[in-house]
């Protein structure tokens, strides 16, 4: 069965911290993994990693995957309050006609001014 | 550009009563169609997919389905709500095909039964 673990579950910080959150899957056909954030409706992509070992950046965002040992991580660095969302990770699977992404349950991050 | 409209957003409705959330896409043509639910818990489980009209594919056993009269269109139904559908509802879509897409996901409707 496929499966998605994120950690830590919630997080609190204050500005200028930096953190580290956490993915570890197992996904059968795995294609690509992605990340989003999440703040109070729809996800909103981050990133999309298919090679292990190839860093990601966006600002002060990135994220890096190893495909050997199966998980991703996600570092953001001098971390603002506009930051505090949940952050979700989906490994993506070949499955039936298409790829489907298989969601954790996300890192809650609350950044405190 | 792109755009994904869900609706409506926040729906209040009794146990039994029936369910419709629609979903539309423009600006692409053939995409794949999601819906995802989204309980306390927060993780996202995916409900139903579609790769093109007409073709419905479910995840997990329930007391919802899902339909795609139109290219663009995904609706998601019930003819009898329990408690347990409570939640929030996202629909997505993705560009066709087999390749690694990236899912862009619409506002989301919030159900509560009561």
């Amino acid at each position: 069965e496929d499966k998605v673990v994120q950690s830590p579950l919630s997080l609190v910080v204050h500005e200028g911290d930096t953190v580290t959150l956490n993915c570890s899957y197992e996904v059968t056909n795995f294609r690509s993994l992605l990340w989003y954030k999440q703040e109070k409706k729809a996800p909103t992509f981050l990133f999309m990693l298919t090679s292990s070992g190839i860093e990601k950046k966006s600002g002060r965002l990135s994220s890096i995957l190893d495909k050997k040992e199966l998980f991703s991580i996600l570092n953001i660095t001098a971390t603002q309050t506009g930051d505090s969302a949940i952050y979700l990770c989906a490994p993506s699977g070949y499955g039936g006609a298409t790829n489907k992404l298989i969601f954790g349950t996300g890192t809650l991050l609350a950044v405190q001014p | 550009s792109q755009t994904i409209h869900q609706w409506p957003a926040t729906l209040v409705q009794p146990v039994g009563s029936p369910l419709s959330l629609e979903c539309t896409v423009e600006g692409t043509s053939n995409p794949n169609l999601y819906w995802y639910r989204q309980a306390a818990g927060r993780g996202l489980q995916l409900l139903f997919y579609s790769v093109g009209i007409g073709q419905i594919s479910s995840e997990v056993p329930q007391n919802l389905s899902a339909s795609r009269p139109q290219d663009r269109q995904f609706i998601l139904s019930s003819k009898k709500l329990l408690l347990s559908d409570s939640g929030f509802y996202l629909c997505a879509w993705s560009f066709g095909g087999s390749g690694a897409n990236v899912l862009t996901f619409g506002a989301g409707s919030r159900l509560t039964v009561l």
